[in-house]
């Protein structure tokens, strides 16, 4: 079965510092997706990131920027220049490729520090 | 594009009644979709995966006859908790698959619904 490991219950980061979120998942799959999810105080999920396990290339969107390392099946998020609209919850989750049923992470939250 | 509303955003029952969330793709039709249950501080489990004119697939643990899932079109389903308790109390939220229908598309969430069981 996959799983999906965020190690990190809490972690600060100063404004405008940069902060790297950890992920490691388990998956016997080669292709896959990989997600990054950001839930406010609002409760909305919020699509961050999304990486495509064939692609090499570290995605990347604006601020946000991922290391995946399929191999080692890491898949961290980095954000720079950290804001205050940045402090939420940040969930990691997989999918099988073939199917939308996501595996999330336990979720690392995020405090950005004025 | 590809708002998916959930209604209603919170409700407080008491126990031992039902109630109703509905899922709803605003702008696009979802064949599948996805109900999430969240504790406090926890992660998304996935309790149910709905599919447009069939029966739900329940996740290992789920109660099928008290989390009955609806998906008559392809813009609403809805989740009707049964003989509610206390221990339903929690944050349910939908998600619905994209309209492109390309796999690695990332799902659409619902705003979420707060339930409380007095």
């Amino acid at each position: 079965a996959q799983t999906v490991t965020q190690s990190q219950p809490e972690m600060s980061v100063q404004e405008a510092e940069t902060v790297t979120l950890s992920c490691t998942y388990d998956t016997s799959e080669s292709d896959y997706y990989l997600f990054w999810y950001k839930q406010p105080p609002s409760r909305q999920m919020i699509l961050v990131i999304r990486q495509e396990a064939y692609k090499q290339q570290n995605a990347t969107e604006n601020r946000f920027s991922v290391n995946f390392q399929k191999a080692a099946k890491s898949f961290s998020l980095k954000i720079s220049d950290s804001q205050l609209g940045d402090a939420a919850m940040y969930f990691c989750a997989y999918s099988k490729s073939g199917t939308y049923k996501y595996i999330f992470g336990t979720g690392t939250r995020l405090k950005v520090l004025a | 594009g590809a708002v998916v509303s959930q209604h209603p955003s919170w409700v407080i029952c008491k126990s031992g009644t039902s109630v109703k969330i509905e899922c709803r793709s605003l702008d696009f039709q979802a064949t599948t979709m996805f109900w999430y249950r969240q504790f406090p501080k926890q992660s998304l489990m996935l309790m149910a995966t709905s599919n447009e004119g069939s029966k739900a697939t329940y996740e290992q643990g789920v109660e099928k006859d008290k989390f009955l899932i609806n998906h008559a079109s392809l813009t609403l389903s809805t989740l009707t908790v049964t003989s509610a308790h206390p221990e339903d109390s929690s944050f349910y939220i939908c998600s619905a698959s994209p309209p492109t229908g390309r796999m690695g598309s990332p799902l659409h969430f619902g705003n979420g619904t707060r339930l409380t069981v007095t």
